[in-house]
């Protein structure tokens, strides 16, 4: 079954604890992003990657930081959180050329509280 | 950059009624404007989509249309039934320059049985 999948799905940590968030797909997609979205702000992206090792910002990437080392993952690391990043995290992917939006592939979310 | 701005941020209707959803976009070169359906606990998914060189498409019970002089779209869902309940988003983007999706703030639908 083609799918996103994100881990954890819910974590509760504290200020300044670094922690990451794992995305994996298996559809051999080329461009994997990181979006996260708050109540009356929608999604926003945090950071995109086009293929292994082409990594670009998004709207918000303060405090994050991603690598793309295979095709298949693209974890989103916080080297140290803070409460204003407690979000909902969502990994997405798909194939490059300009079907690019029209076949973006969600993953299940992360739910993610800092302390 | 591109903001996009959604409207209303809640919606309640009657089933059978008919839901618009409003979107207005700042930036003109954007060129392909997609639809997020999102149920709760799940991501968002791809409901419906335009490109700028067309005016309207429709799928069924789902229909999207452009206005690119006034940079806005909207979705509009025709005779609601209670699994349309959910929140919707719309987003804009240049597709042939940007790999940058730019989303609105959502409106979460409610349709009464």
């Amino acid at each position: 079954e083609a799918q996103v999948t994100q881990n954890p799905r819910y974590l509760i940590t504290v200020t300044g604890k670094k922690l990451t968030v794992t995305c994996s797909q298996n559809m051999n997609h080329e461009y994997m992003s990181w979006y996260r979205q708050d109540p009356g702000l929608g999604l926003r992206q945090i950071y995109y990657s086009m293929n292994v090792e082409v990594t670009d910002k998004g709207d918000v990437p303060e405090g994050y930081k991603v690598s793309r080392k295979e095709k298949r993952n693209f974890p989103l690391i916080l080297e140290s959180p803070s409460p204003n990043q407690t979000s909902l995290y969502f990994c997405a992917s798909s194939p490059p050329g300009l079907a690019w939006t029209d076949t973006q592939y969600f993953g299940p979310g992360t739910r993610l509280t800092v302390l | 950059g591109e903001n996009v701005e959604q409207h209303p941020s809640t919606l309640s209707v009657q089933e059978g009624d008919s839901a618009v959803i409003k979107c207005t976009y700042s930036d003109s070169a954007s060129n392909y404007f997609p639809w997020y359906k999102q149920e709760l606990g799940k991501g968002p998914q791809l409901i419906i989509d335009i490109r700028s060189n067309v005016g309207e498409k429709k799928d069924q019970r789902i229909a999207v249309t452009l206005n690119k002089t006034a940079k806005h779209f909207s979705l509009h869902i025709t005779e609601t039934q209670p699994e349309d309940s959910a929140v919707y988003f719309c987003a804009a983007t240049r597709m042939d320059s940007s790999y940058k999706l730019i989303f609105g703030s959502g409106t979460r639908l409610l349709v009464r049985p």
